[in-house]
């Protein structure tokens, strides 16, 4: 159980263009999802948290415009770069918590290139 | 405020010896704990956690950690490790709101 998908799991992109970054839970209902951004070799940095139904809180220097997240369903967050620049390029990770819980499951990352 | 501390970035070990990964934390209210594991262009595996109960907690792939609430530590174990085992480890707290994760250690495994 607590499984969590993302899609795509690479993604490769022309400069100026936006991307969608799909996260699941697949076997549990995740009242709250998280975005992470990995750099090579680095922790992992967290972005926001997404709660179901309403606005993502973002952390201290991450652009809220230019990382769009969504959390429409129990299932279900995405995370839009939009505009996206090469300095964009990054490990991404979505992570999920089953409500009432404590643990994090993990999405297994996208990888984003910005040409 | 919380704050994690993992104290080698890398530790090289022969195949089939014991190992052990060092995290320690600081906190101002009780916490949860959790060691997760990455392999190459992956995302994190869930080790093991520590909720509440027995301080020795034991894991996936043969790990065990031991919660130290007078030390705020809590170290990964495993006896006896494998090539497959070679991978980045992260070490993470979770107090009221947040949970916040170590820099990583790095567990290369050599033959």
């Amino acid at each position: 159980g607590a499984v969590v998908s993302q899609h795509p799991s690479r993604v490769i992109c022309k400069s100026g263009t936006s991307v969608k970054i799909e996260c699941r839970s697949l076997d549990f209902q995740a009242t709250t999802m998280f975005w992470y951004r990995q750099f090579p070799k680095k922790s992992l940095m967290l972005m926001a948290t997404s709660n179901e139904g309403s606005k993502a809180t973002y952390e201290q220097g991450v652009e809220k415009d230019k990382f769009l997240i969504n959390h429409a369903s129990l299932t279900l967050s995405t995370l839009t770069v939009t505009s996206a620049h090469p300095e964009d390029s990054s490990f991404y990770i979505c992570s999920a918590r089953e409500t009432g819980q404590e643990t994090q499951y993990f999405g297994p990352g996208t990888r984003l290139l910005v040409l | 405020a919380q704050s994690v501390t993992q104290l080698d970035s890398q530790v090289p070990v022969f195949e089939e010896a014991p190992v052990e990964l060092r995290c320690n934390y600081s906190s101002s209210v009780s916490v949860y704990l959790f060691w997760y594991v990455q392999y190459p262009n992956q995302g994190l595996q869930l080790l093991l956690k520590y909720l509440s109960g027995s301080t020795l907690v034991k894991g996936i792939n043969g790990f065990e950690a031991e919660f130290n609430k007078s030390q705020t530590s809590f170290h990964l174990r495993k006896p006896s490790v494998h090539i497959s085992d070679t991978a980045e480890y992260f070490c993470a707290v979770k107090g009221s709101f947040k949970t916040i994760f170590g820099a990583g250690t790095r567990l290369f495994v050599k033959a």
